[in-house]
């Protein structure tokens, strides 16, 4: 079946844009998370949500990330008023259940400039 | 807190070597599950293994073994008969029940021709 689906693939944005990043998880799958990867960093965790509700918001690193999901599916990352140390590699989870094994879309890589 | 630590930052081996990746954790949770995770260059990470704190049996598929050891806090993975598509990032990952899972800052495995 298909896979974590991302949108933008890439996405090149000015200083004190907005932005948002789109995640379709695997059908079936209730839990989301989202990350976020720095150039030749590791994954920092940023929100999961189980269903529609995002039980641990602690990982969003300012006020300017929020996420949301609805429906039980779709979610959306919005980064608002961006900012060069934004720039990354978002990625998007899914897994069946939380706490069970997390399947990876392929990221949206974002540069702001 | 939960922590994972991978204290190789970067190995080089010679195609045909075996090359293990370290990979210690932390918790004071008895239930929590461990991950290996290969990122390629093209960036999808890909999932390998998921063990639960329970079954301390070591496992293999292919050329690939994992060894759980809790007395030493370790979940090693060893890739026997290196081959350069082998080349990538592993992560290893520690989640507990119905949370993020953290991971470790990744090593970079360079398979050399």
């Amino acid at each position: 079946g298909a896979g974590v689906s991302q949108s933008p693939s890439n996405k090149v944005t000015e200083k004190g844009k907005d932005v948002e990043l789109r995640c379709d998880p695997i059908s079936g799958h209730t839990a989301l998370y989202w990350y976020r990867q720095s150039l030749g960093q590791g994954l920092e965790f940023l929100i999961y949500f189980q269903g529609n509700s995002a039980p641990d918001k602690s990982g969003l690193p300012s006020d300017r990330f929020s996420a949301e999901r609805t429906g039980g599916s779709v979610s959306t990352l919005t980064i608002q008023r961006t900012q060069q140390e934004d720039s990354a590699v978002y990625l998007c989870a899914s897994s069946p259940q939380a706490g069970e094994t997390q399947y990876f879309g392929p990221g949206t890589r974002l540069l702001v400039l | 807190a939960q922590k994972v630590t991978q204290a190789q930052t970067e190995i080089s081996v010679v195609e045909k070597e075996d090359v293990t990746l370290d990979c210690v954790y932390e918790t004071r949770d008895t239930t929590y599950y461990l991950f290996w995770y290969k990122q390629p260059p093209s960036g999808e990470l890909v999932f390998l293994i998921r063990r639960n704190s329970f079954d301390e049996q070591n496992e293999i598929s292919g050329r690939y073994s994992w060894n759980f050891q809790k007395s030493t806090s370790s979940f090693n993975f060893t890739i026997t008969a290196s081959q350069v598509v082998d080349s990538a990032v592993y992560f290893c990952a520690l989640t507990l029940t119905d949370d993020k899972i953290i991971f470790g800052k990744g090593t970079r495995l360079h398979i050399l021709p």
